[in-house]
């Protein structure tokens, strides 16, 4: 069965860090991979996705996520952080199918 | 823009009540999906719609059931309220795709049973 395990549930940060979080996913087949940002009191919305080609990929707001097929990540990154990247942050696996696993989510609070 | 609109924010029903969420979108998406939300366990699928008066179970479907007569709308009923449905429910619809499209989705509803 597919499952994504996100390595933290917290991360406190100061502005102008440094941020990378951590996504792994079991699943043996070819697979979508997507971040979901949820902004305090706002939907989910997407942050960047990864379906094929050029596994480093960027997405909004200096977001990045890099897909290592051979370990079964897909990190997200952002070189400097700012108050305003406060949010949960979600990665997302889909498989073959209709469903997408997503993880238990990691809320990120970035100190001004 | 995809627009996913859910029909409350907050609600607050008794335990045994029959109760009804709404969602509705308007991009013509062909599937349409139902989440809770709950703290350190992220999202969980409770059911989904590939298509009108299609329905599939998700992971946690015990103690609800779904209605889908018409594509835009996506309803979630929760049979007889218990305490441990108090959560945070999420509407998303996407497009019929090759998997790799994105879920747009609702502002979510708060529902707490009392």
């Amino acid at each position: 069965a597919q499952s994504v395990s996100q390595h933290n549930h917290h991360v406190i940060l100061s502005e102008a860090a440094s941020l990378e979080l951590g996504c792994n996913y079991s699943y043996g087949g070819t697979v979508n991979l997507f971040w979901y940002v949820q902004y305090p009191g706002q939907h989910l919305q997407l942050l960047l996705k990864y379906f094929s080609g050029d596994p480093l990929v960027k997405g909004i707001k200096g977001f990045e996520a890099e897909f290592i097929k051979s370990k079964f990540s897909f990190n997200l990154r952002k070189p400097s952080v700012q108050w305003s990247d406060t949010a949960e942050y979600f990665c997302a696996v889909r498989g073959g199918g209709f469903k997408t696993i997503f993880g238990a989510g990691t809320r990120l609070f970035v100190k001004a | 823009d995809v627009k996913v609109t859910q029909s409350s924010r907050y609600l607050v029903k008794r335990t045994g009540e029959k109760v009804f969420l709404e969602c509705v979108q308007d991009m013509d998406h062909e599937n349409m999906f139902w989440y809770r939300q709950d703290p350190g366990l992220g999202l969980r699928l409770i059911y989904f719609s590939y298509d009108v008066k299609m329905k599939e179970k998700g992971d946690i479907p015990e103690g609800y059931s779904v209605s889908r007569e018409k594509k835009e709308r996506f309803s979630l009923i929760l049979e007889s309220a218990s305490t441990n449905q108090t959560s945070m429910y999420l509407c998303a619809s996407s497009p019929t795709d090759r998997g790799n499209q994105p879920q747009h989705f609702g502002d979510g509803t708060r529902l707490s049973i009392l």
